[in-house]
């Protein structure tokens, strides 16, 4: 069972239009992580949310932290080609260290 | 900032081989991180140090595989006898492990046993 489940698993869409990937779990956590993940790369940090109900932009993307912090969106608004990725939530169970949920890979058709 | 440096980035082995991958994070971060991917399990973490100490090796799969830091700007993950199975991207992270601070991934060896 994954501690953080992201959905939908794949999701391809034309340019131009809007969508919106979750990241759900049944734990509570004191911050989530957002990164994108290229082909033949390391994922990048986009986005840490830290406080329920926080709503961070980062030009045309929109993130969500849950009021209860046990969940969290991404909106993607006109998307572009280049938001093509896997985009990858994170969270610390405990420590330092983070889990990640297994992604949802984006394809962004011209 | 170079950011964090792995090598090599492409691994081919026969099975029974032993491969060593190497990381080298960027300066002054304190925590270190070897993560695995595959397209079955996603991230996985594997083991990972701060400041230069072992924490939590529970994700290393078996004994086959174990990993050192021998200082502040090196670590090796090593896996001997390699087999099949371990064939994916095996990733190395290094944060400052302040607050909230997110990780930086390195580009990734990609394994293949055969």
């Amino acid at each position: 069972t994954q501690l953080l489940e992201q959905s939908p698993q794949f999701l391809s869409i034309q340019e131009g239009e809007n969508l919106t990937v979750y990241c759900n779990s049944s734990s509570v956590f004191s911050s989530l992580q957002w990164y994108r993940q290229e082909p033949g790369e390391g994922p990048v940090l986009l986005v840490t949310v830290v406080t329920g109900g926080e709503v961070k932009k980062l030009k045309r993307l929109t993130f969500q932290f849950g009021d209860a912090r046990k969940d969290s969106s991404l909106h993607i608004t006109a998307a572009q080609p280049g938001d093509t990725g896997l985009y990858l939530c994170a969270a610390p169970p405990g420590g330092s260290r983070l889990t990640f949920g297994e992604g949802t890979q984006l394809t962004v058709n011209p | 900032d170079a950011g964090v440096i792995q090598s090599p980035r492409h691994e081919v082995t026969e099975m029974g081989q032993e491969v060593t991958l190497r990381c080298k994070p960027i300066s002054g971060h304190n925590s270190l991180f070897w993560y695995r991917q595959t397209m079955m399990r996603g991230l996985e973490l594997l083991i990972y140090f701060n400041n230069n100490v072992p924490i939590d090796d529970s994700g290393m799969p078996e004994d086959r595989f174990s990993a050192k830091m021998p200082n502040a700007s090196f670590s090796t993950l090593k896996i001997q006898p390699s087999e099949p199975r371990d064939s994916a991207v095996y990733f190395c992270a290094s944060s400052s492990g302040q607050g909230t601070g997110g990780y930086t991934f390195g580009s990734g060896t990609r394994l293949t046993v055969v």
